[in-house]
């Protein structure tokens, strides 16, 4: 079984700055994929940006970008240029790469709190 | 494309209860999945329904069942209601072909039980 362990359960951060959210994961599969999720008090999940295992570049999404380290088992976001509307509850999710659409294995997510 | 819809958007039920709650995919997605998110937890998936049937399923009792339809819209039972099923349901929709398109979620239906 997976497990996503998300080891921050608040983060604050000032506008404008850059703030890293941690994520450490366990599996024995060899190719799965890795995602970051947003849920704003809305609580509607919103992928933020996703990471093949087998591609070793690390995923950017605008001001979203992945620090991958498969070897360790690491999978952090960095968010640059934090704003107001980057508050929310920030999940890391797991999975498999079946031949179909598998299902996620969620952590306990952060809650990133942007301050004026 | 009005996305994923859920229904009812909050509930109150009563222990010992059966509760029925409502998803329809996005437009285009044939695979629905439900989880369920307890307060201050991450989402744990309860099952998924492809082709109108029970496809994968999380460590979840059988008091929780669902249904998908020939339309793709599925629903989640619970039976015999506990106070520990109080959570936000979350159903997320996808294509079974195609795992580089992201799944999508809607905004859940909020379960409390008395």
């Amino acid at each position: 079984a997976q497990t996503v362990t998300q080891s921050q359960p608040e983060m604050s951060v000032q506008e404008a700055e850059t703030v890293t959210l941690s994520c450490t994961y366990d599996t024995s599969e060899s190719n799965y994929y890795l995602f970051w999720y947003k849920q704003p008090p809305s609580r509607q999940m919103i992928l933020v940006i996703r990471q093949e295992a087998y591609k070793q570049q690390n995923a950017t999404e605008n001001r979203f970008s992945v620090n991958f380290q498969k070897a360790a088992k690491s999978f952090s976001l960095k968010i640059s240029d934090s704003q107001l509307g980057d508050t929310a509850m920030y999940f890391c999710a797991f999975m498999k790469h079946l031949r179909w659409y598998s299902t996620l294995t969620f952590g306990k997510g952060t809650m990133l709190l942007v301050s004026p | 494309d009005a996305g994923v819809t859920q229904s009812p958007t909050h509930l109150i039920k009563t222990r010992g209860q059966q509760v029925t709650l409502r998803c329809s995919p996005k437009s285009g997605h044939d695979t629905v999945s439900w989880y369920q998110q307890a307060l201050g937890q991450g989402p744990q998936f309860i099952f998924q329904y492809y082709e109108e049937e029970e496809r994968q399923r999380g460590n979840f009792p059988d008091r929780f069942s669902g249904h998908q339809f020939p339309n793709y819209s599925s629903e989640l039972n619970v039976n015999a209601l506990l106070l520990g099923d109080s959570a936000l349901y979350l159903c997320a929709s996808s294509l079974e072909w195609d795992r580089d398109t992201e799944a999508f979620f809607g905004q859940g239906t909020r379960l409390t039980v008395v």
